[in-house]
């Protein structure tokens, strides 16, 4: 069964510091998404992407969070400057169509945020 | 952003036994999906419902939408041990992209 393929599958890195987390989305969905789950809370939305442009973001994504698509295959989420809230499991998913379809989820990034 | 809300919150129960968990809203959905989470691990689609008042069967576990689209409620029949995970509704609306997650249903079912 096609799957959605994350890494690194941990991330420890010191506040202040960049962090790129990577993604590989099912080869023929349009739609992808970043959400983030901190420890005991509940899945958050970040931001949606389609056709090379963010279709929606939350208002956790500020201007230290962006994504992009590189080349095709790739989506991947960068933090600019992490801070020590931003420690969480960070999931991709991506959706063959919008909205009224499920989800595929990566198994997540644990990052973690020193 | 509208909230989803799960009950209950925690559910022991042994195997053998039925139960039903609810996902309950103020708010319209155009659709809402059940998902199922282990510790560690991203969760994964049970199944989606979109038309109000329909009726979902997945081998033992059962999905319904509400007549007006606001809640939902899974119910699993002789539940299994296999069944033990956080079980997860998200909403999803007509005019956005995101999902709304519940903060989920944590079962553990015990031989």
């Amino acid at each position: 069964e096609p799957e959605v393929t994350q890494t690194p599958s941990h991330q420890v890195t010191q506040m202040g510091q960049e962090v790129i987390l990577r993604c590989v989305p099912i080869s023929n969905h349009l739609y992808f998404y970043w959400y983030r789950q901190i420890l005991g809370q509940k899945v958050e939305f970040l931001v949606s992407f389609y056709n090379n442009e963010i279709s929606e973001k939350s208002e956790i994504f500020d201007d230290q969070f962006s994504v992009e698509r590189p080349d095709g295959s790739n989506f991947t989420l960068k933090i600019r400057s992490t801070k020590l809230e931003d420690s969480a499991m960070y999931f991709c998913a991506s959706s063959e169509a919008q909205r009224s379809y499920g989800y595929t989820f990566g198994s997540g990034t644990r990052l973690t945020v020193v | 952003t509208q909230l989803l809300e799960q009950s209950p919150q925690f559910l022991s129960i042994q195997e053998g036994e039925n139960l039903t968990v609810y996902c309950n809203s103020s708010s319209v959905f155009s659709s809402l999906q059940w998902y199922r989470q282990e510790p560690g691990e991203g969760p994964v689609l049970l199944v989606t419902v979109v038309t109000g008042g329909e009726v979902k069967k997945l081998k033992r576990l059962t999905f319904q939408f509400g007549d007006a689209r606001k809640d939902s409620s899974l119910h699993i029949t002789a539940a299994q041990p296999g069944d033990t995970g956080l079980y997860l509704c998200a909403g999803g609306v007509h005019s956005g992209y995101a999902l709304n997650f519940g903060k989920g249903t944590s079962l553990l079912v015990t031989p």
